[in-house]
């Protein structure tokens, strides 16, 4: 089944501690990115990458790092997390860019004490 | 940067009536207007996507119309079905295929349908 993983699906952590959130899609696709999801404020996206080590960043970068050593794989780093940073994280693919569909994972709700 | 404006943030009609949500943007580069919908507890997934090329394009209840010069398009969604019910967000790009170009989404649309 073509699909995008994402894990843990839920994360409750404190302040400082440093986190890794996952993604990995099957679908050989090129362009992934990752979005933080706010009341009110829609969905923000906070780093992308066009192929294997070509990152870049979003809209809302700081306090978050990425890397994208294989195709498959995007995982989302806070290296310090802080409570501005408790969200709902979604991991992306798509063929190419972004004048294709979106593939989202299913989330990651992430709460920093 | 693109600013996306959507409208409203909440909607509820009744079964079978028609829905409507518009979305308007900035930059008049931008070029490709998906909609997505978000069911509780998921991602989001698209559900109809327009160029600029093209002033209307329909799929089955969904219909999703342009207005380049007034830089605003809506999703309608008619018949409206309990399923219907989630949370609505448009998009804006532009860009050539595989550029590094911005999608930004709106803020979201909570759509009811009550019986």
């Amino acid at each position: 089944e073509a699909q995008v993983t994402q894990n843990p699906r839920y994360l409750i952590t404190v302040t400082g501690k440093k986190l890794t959130v996952t993604c990995s899609q099957n679908m050989n696709h090129e362009y992934m990115s990752w979005y933080r999801q706010d009341p009110g404020l829609g969905l923000r996206q906070i780093y992308y990458s066009m192929n294997v080590e070509v990152t870049d960043k979003g809209d809302v970068p700081e306090g978050y790092k990425v890397s994208r050593k294989e195709k498959r794989n995007f995982p989302l780093i806070l290296e310090s997390p802080s409570p501005n940073q408790t969200s709902l994280y979604f991991c992306a693919s798509s063929l190419s860019g972004y004048r294709n569909e979106q593939f989202f994972g299913p989330g990651t709700r992430l709460t920093v004490l | 940067g693109e600013n996306v404006e959507q409208h409203p943030s909440t909607l509820s009609v009744q079964e079978g009536d028609s829905a409507v949500i518009k979305c308007t943007y900035s930059d008049s580069a931008s070029n490709y207007f998906p909609w997505y919908k978000q069911e509780l507890g998921k991602g989001p997934q698209l559900i109809i996507d327009i160029r600029s090329n093209v002033g209307e394009k329909k799929d089955q209840r969904i219909a999703v119309t342009l207005n380049k010069t007034a830089k605003h398009f809506s999703l309608h969604i008619t018949e409206t079905q309990p399923e219907d019910s989630a949370v609505y967000f448009c998009a804006v790009t532009h860009g050539g295929p595989g550029t590094a170009s911005k999608l930004t989404f709106g803020t979201g649309t909570r759509l009811q349908v009550t019986l």
